[in-house]
């Protein structure tokens, strides 16, 4: 049973709009939630994250929201850039294992 | 160099073959993993080790040999695999479990089993 989804796996964007990616969880017990991006031929690079006492954090044009009680995570990229174009994984850490979503490969037309 | 390696980068074997993966962490961490993606999948933990101790195996096939003589290496000792074992094979790192620390991933190796 997968403990972390997303649910598109797919978007685009044009630059300069903003992208927001979507994750759900199931495991309340999740206390730390990361975001991931990945692109072809290389290992997926740290994004942002948030611990579970915070509902919002921001770094730059990247912004990760909380919502505990929806169990929901999303990622806001404002704006989008083309170099932005790459899969996104979010995960979720219970203190003892990561789990992760199956992506979704974001495009930003230019 | 920084970051976390693996070699090789691209492994094609036969089901007979015994070969080995290798991960280096120049991070400073405590806590290195491995992870196998498979297509359409989710990330899916394999091996973890805590201060060159492994702490977890999530029922992982013994074909599958971990090893880690140090904080700093890590290798996957591969024999008698299946063609369904092809993925991509990565190895990442963070500082110490539970204390909200990102893992740090290298950039794989893709192994295809003919």
């Amino acid at each position: 049973d997968q403990q972390v989804k997303q649910n598109s796996p797919s978007l685009s964007v044009q630059e300069g709009r903003i992208s927001i990616l979507n994750c759900d969880y199931t495991n309340s017990m999740f206390d730390y939630f990361l975001w991931y991006k990945k692109y072809p031929a290389e290992g997926p690079t740290f994004l942002i994250s948030i611990s579970s006492i915070k509902d919002k954090n921001e770094d730059g044009r990247f912004t990760v929201f909380l919502n505990k009680s929806a169990k929901h995570l999303s990622l806001h990229i404002v704006p989008s850039q083309p170099g932005d174009s790459a899969v996104y994984f979010c995960a979720a850490d219970t203190g003892n294992q990561f789990y992760f979503g199956t992506g979704t490969s974001l495009t930003v037309i230019p | 160099e920084t970051g976390v390696t693996q070699t090789p980068r691209h492994l094609v074997m036969g089901m007979t073959n015994k070969k080995s993966l290798k991960c280096e962490q120049h991070l400073g961490h405590n806590a290195m993993y491995w992870y196998k993606q498979s297509a359409k999948k989710p990330l899916e933990l394999m091996f973890v080790y805590n201060f060159k101790e492994q702490t977890e195996n999530n029922s992982v096939p013994s074909r599958f040999s971990p090893e880690c003589p140090n904080s700093s290496h890590l290798f996957l000792h591969l024999h008698t695999l299946q063609p369904e074992d092809s993925a991509l094979y990565l190895c990442a790192s963070s500082r110490l479990r539970g204390n909200n620390s990102p893992l740090h991933f290298g950039n794989g190796t893709r192994l295809t089993v003919t």
